[in-house]
């Protein structure tokens, strides 16, 4: 059962333009948010991390904006660079912050 | 330098043989996991571990096997039994059940990719 849900599949952002990236979850007992970003070849790494009692969290260029009525949330990157182009993966889980249900990720590309 | 170490980067297995993939980490965490990735499709847990010599299966345990003797390594196995064995292997770990408020980040290491030939 899927039970997260990531769109787009692929997404083309000029320099300088902003990425969107959204994912809708389904069980109402997950209270961890995380967002990876991970590069051909690599292992993924943690960019930023909601738990569901904020909206919204911003660190640096990168905000993640939190609907616990919608079950959804979605990464927003600022200003983005082709140095941000990646693999993007959103994720949740239950008071543990290794044993994730991952999405199906995005590949972001971001054109000079 | 403080991470997780998986080895080898690279692994061809036969048909009918078992590899074992390494994963050793130096971050003092407690739970460690297991997680497949195919191309397209994002990440799986096969398996994990809260605690020495204790481990649970994840969604995708059938055909693979592991072992938690040391806090430092859990070592999967493939198995034959796996049908299709053919993807990326990510091992991670955290500070296991964090509770609210409490940082429970997952760190990844680099991977093994492994083909059948």
């Amino acid at each position: 059962q899927q039970q997260v849900k990531q769109s787009p599949q692929s997404l083309i952002v000029q320099k300088g333009g902003i990425s969107i990236i959204n994912c809708a979850y389904e069980n109402t007992a997950f209270d961890y948010f995380p967002w990876y970003q991970q590069f051909p070849g690599k292992g993924p790494a943690l960019l930023i991390a909601i738990r569901p009692d904020v909206s919204e969290k911003k660190e640096g260029r990168f905000t993640i904006s939190f609907n616990k009525s919608a079950k959804q949330f979605s990464l927003h990157i600022m200003d983005s660079q082709p140095g941000d182009s990646a693999t993007y993966f959103c994720a949740a889980s239950i008071n543990q912050g290794g044993k994730l249900i991952f999405g199906q990720g995005t590949e972001l590309s971001v054109k000079p | 330098d403080g991470g997780i170490t998986q080895s080898p980067k690279y692994l061809f297995r036969k048909e009918g043989q078992n590899v074992t993939l390494s994963c050793e980490q130096n971050l003092n965490h407690d739970a460690m996991y297991w997680y497949r990735q195919d191309p397209g499709q994002g990440l799986r847990l096969i398996y994990y571990s809260q605690i020495v010599n204790d481990f649970q299966k994840g969604d995708i345990a059938e055909g693979y096997s592991v072992s938690r003797e040391k806090k430092e390594s859990f070592p999967l196995t493939v198995t034959s039994a796996q049908k299709n064995p053919t993807a990326f292997y990510l091992c991670a770990s955290s500070t296991g059940t964090g509770g609210f408020l409490v940082n429970t980040e997952a760190f990844f290491g680099q991977g093994t990719r492994l083909t059948v030939v």
